[in-house]
């Protein structure tokens, strides 16, 4: 089944505790992204990745890492969270394009206390 | 810069009736993509409709279409025949073509969408 999958589904940690939220596709896809979601605020990007070994920033990058070493894999890093990280978080992929609908984990809850 | 205005913040529909969900758009740029994705309370986001800027037709898939106003910069959503499980909060978002690399979603803040039975 064509699918993105995100790990874990929930944390709860404390501030400054190093953790990574996984994110994996096996659709051989070359765009990779991370969103966040927040009352008000919407989905905003994190970070983005054209293809193995190349990413970039998106909308609001502060306090996070990423890493694209294969293909199917883009792990999203909090290396020192803080309680403003606590949100939804989304990984998402695609086909390059514009025209190619990106596909959704089922999303990453995460609560910083 | 491009924005997506959703101005429905939450709609009802009985069930089996039709209903629009309502999405404009901003942007200079000539050459777009614009989707609607479902969100339902356990929170997974779900793409349902693609239309771009090129395309002459109005997309549909299945129960939903899109109503592709151009010269309006509009880009309704249409369900027919609503199912109890068509209850969701409703996302339009939006791809510039031109935006280099970057295929980033740009999204609207979403319509709740009620189904009554």
């Amino acid at each position: 089944e064509a699918q993105v999958t995100q790990n874990p589904r929930y944390l709860i940690t404390v501030t400054g505790k190093k953790l990574t939220v996984t994110c994996s596709q096996n659709m051989n896809h070359e765009y990779m992204s991370w969103y966040r979601q927040d009352p008000g605020l919407g989905l905003r990007q994190i970070y983005y990745s054209m293809n193995v070994e190349v990413t970039d920033k998106g909308d609001v990058p502060e306090g996070y890492k990423v890493s694209r070493k294969e293909k199917r894999n883009f792990p999203l890093i909090l290396e020192s969270p803080s309680p403003n990280q606590t949100s939804l978080y989304f990984c998402a992929s695609s086909f390059k394009g514009a025209n190619q609908p990106q596909h959704f984990g089922d999303g990453t809850r995460l609560s910083i206390l | 810069a491009q924005k997506i205005t959703q101005t429905q913040p939450g709609m009802f529909v009985q069930e089996k009736e039709a209903v629009t969900l309502d999405c404009t758009y901003d942007t200079s740029d000539q050459s777009y993509g614009l989707f609607w994705y479902k969100q339902p309370s356990s929170g997974e986001m779900i793409f349902l409709i693609y239309q771009g800027s090129y395309d002459e037709q109005n997309a549909t898939e299945g129960r939903y279409s899109l109503n592709f106003q151009k010269a309006r910069k509009s880009a309704n959503l249409v369900i027919s025949a609503s199912q109890l499980g068509d209850s969701a909060m409703y996302f339009c978002a939006m791809i510039i073509r031109g935006g280099g690399s970057n295929y980033k979603l740009t999204f609207g803040k979403g319509t709740l969408l009620t189904v009554n039975p």
